[in-house]
């Protein structure tokens, strides 16, 4: 079965200062992974997504993911915190399914900028 | 503009209604997925639905009901079965391995 653990419900960064958000994931297969972010109250936007490709990830506002297949990672990272980054966000693991894209979702990271 | 549209943004309901969310997309997208959010958790996947005339349960289907007559529209009815229906509702398409989501539906039940 697949699942993802996000190892920090709240991470607080100074604007300007790198972000990490940390994921785990468990997969029988080879997995596709997601990051999605959510500010309040709205729906979830894809920042990026890995499926089998390059294991460094670019997507969009400048974050960027590396998939570790030894660590079972695929951890979120922007070198410099913007005020507007300030939102939820959530590693995604795509489980196969009977023709349709089953996602398995983390339970969140709080990610809170300061001035 | 395409995208999918999510009808009412808030919604209250007494104990014992029946209320329906109207999910519609113009992406021309195949499949469909209602989803909901509670806090401090991620999103549980309540049906889907892969084609026209065709849903599936998910993970948390008890207390709920679809339809799926059209390809642009995938409402859900949350019944009086639902035991705790306060939450944030999401409706997601996709044609690949992407999903696009709309911008929720949050049910308060007074």
């Amino acid at each position: 079965a697949q699942s993802v653990t996000q190892l920090d419900s709240h991470v607080s960064v100074s604007e300007g200062t790198p972000v990490l958000l940390r994921c785990n994931y468990s997969s029988s297969y080879s997995p596709s992974l997601f990051w999605y972010v959510q500010h309040p109250n709205k729906g979830l936007q894809l920042l990026l997504k890995y499926t089998s490709a390059a294991t460094l990830v670019k997507g969009i506002n400048g974050f960027e993911a590396e998939f570790k297949k030894s660590e079972t990672s695929f951890h979120l990272t922007k070198p410099s915190a913007h005020m507007s980054d300030a939102a939820e966000y959530f590693c995604v693991v795509s489980a196969p399914g009977t023709g349709f894209q089953k996602l398995v979702f983390g339970t969140g990271t709080r990610l809170l900028v300061s001035p | 503009d395409g995208g999918i549209t999510q009808s009412p943004k808030y919604l209250f309901r007494k104990e014992g209604q029946n209320v329906t969310l109207s999910c519609e997309q113009n992406l021309n997208h195949d499949a469909m997925y209602w989803y909901r959010q509670d806090p401090g958790q991620g999103l549980r996947l309540i049906y889907y639905s892969q084609i026209v005339n065709d849903f599936q349960k998910g993970d948390i289907a008890e207390g709920y009901s679809v339809s799926r007559e059209k390809k642009e529209s995938f409402p859900l009815t949350v019944t009086s079965a639902q035991k705790n229906p306060t939450a944030f509702y999401l409706c997601a398409s996709s044609r690949t391995d992407e999903q696009f989501f709309g911008p929720g539906t949050r049910l308060t039940v007074l």
